[in-house]
């Protein structure tokens, strides 16, 4: 099975950098996700890792070291539209690759 | 990347009575899967929509309450049965790798049911 811990919320100023945690245990890996949701809506793609390294994507950037069980994801240049839920998900080697998620880290972004 | 439409988007049911929610994707998909999520939590995998055979249940969730279709690669329904207020969620279809092996996973738009 899956354990994946994220802090709950986090708080961070408009225009700044923040970095939201991510640490997993798993019986099998094949790749970590992150989803960004908006109060009452889907979850959006950002970002897949499944090496180890840094994925940069505008703003937006994530890391993972498999080692460590550990991800990251970067947002820089804070926008007050960034306030949201995200959601770190970690997907098993199995035959059906089940995608299991986090709590999320409702993140507010203020002025 | 897929395209994903979900009906109905949001529904009032009475307590008792079955809802189906239909998915639908614009492409062929090799994996389906349907999730929950309960007021203010994450999303809890409900099962793996096989195309042809029998979902994949996750602990937890049985057939008799949460029965699945899937008769093509495009196409599944969930019904969420003998509803109770418990059954409060918004449920999600989601399509993962595709058979040309794409890593990414995207959800539907979601269909928020509230049991009364």
């Amino acid at each position: 099975g899956q354990n994946i811990d994220q802090p709950t919320e986090m708080t961070a100023t408009e225009g700044a950098i923040v970095q939201i945690n991510c640490t997993y245990q798993t019986s099998g890996f094949n790749g970590l996700f992150w989803y960004q949701q908006h109060a009452g809506e889907a979850p959006t793609f950002l970002s897949y890792n499944v090496l180890d390294g840094l994925e940069e994507k505008g703003r937006f950037s994530s890391f993972l070291s498999r080692s460590k069980g550990y991800s990251y994801l970067l947002l820089k240049e804070l926008q007050m539209k960034d306030s949201a839920s995200y959601l770190c998900a970690v997907r098993d080697s199995g035959g059906y690759q089940k995608v299991t998620f986090g709590i999320g880290t409702k993140l507010q972004v203020i002025p | 990347s897929a395209v994903i439409s979900q009906k109905p988007s949001r529904d009032i049911c009475q307590r008792g009575t079955s809802l189906t929610i239909q998915c639908q994707v614009d492409s062929q998909v090799t994996m389906m899967f349907w999730y929950r999520q309960q007021p203010g939590q994450s999303l809890t995998l409900i099962a793996t929509a096989n195309q042809g055979s029998e979902a994949t249940y996750e602990s937890g969730f049985v057939i008799d309450k949460f029965p699945i279709s899937r008769p093509n690669l495009t196409f599944s329904t969930l019904t969420v049965s003998n509803m109770s207020p418990e059954d409060s969620s918004i449920y999600l279809c989601s399509v993962g790798p595709s058979s040309g092996g794409a890593a990414k996973q995207f959800f539907g738009p979601g269909t928020r049911l509230t049991v009364l």
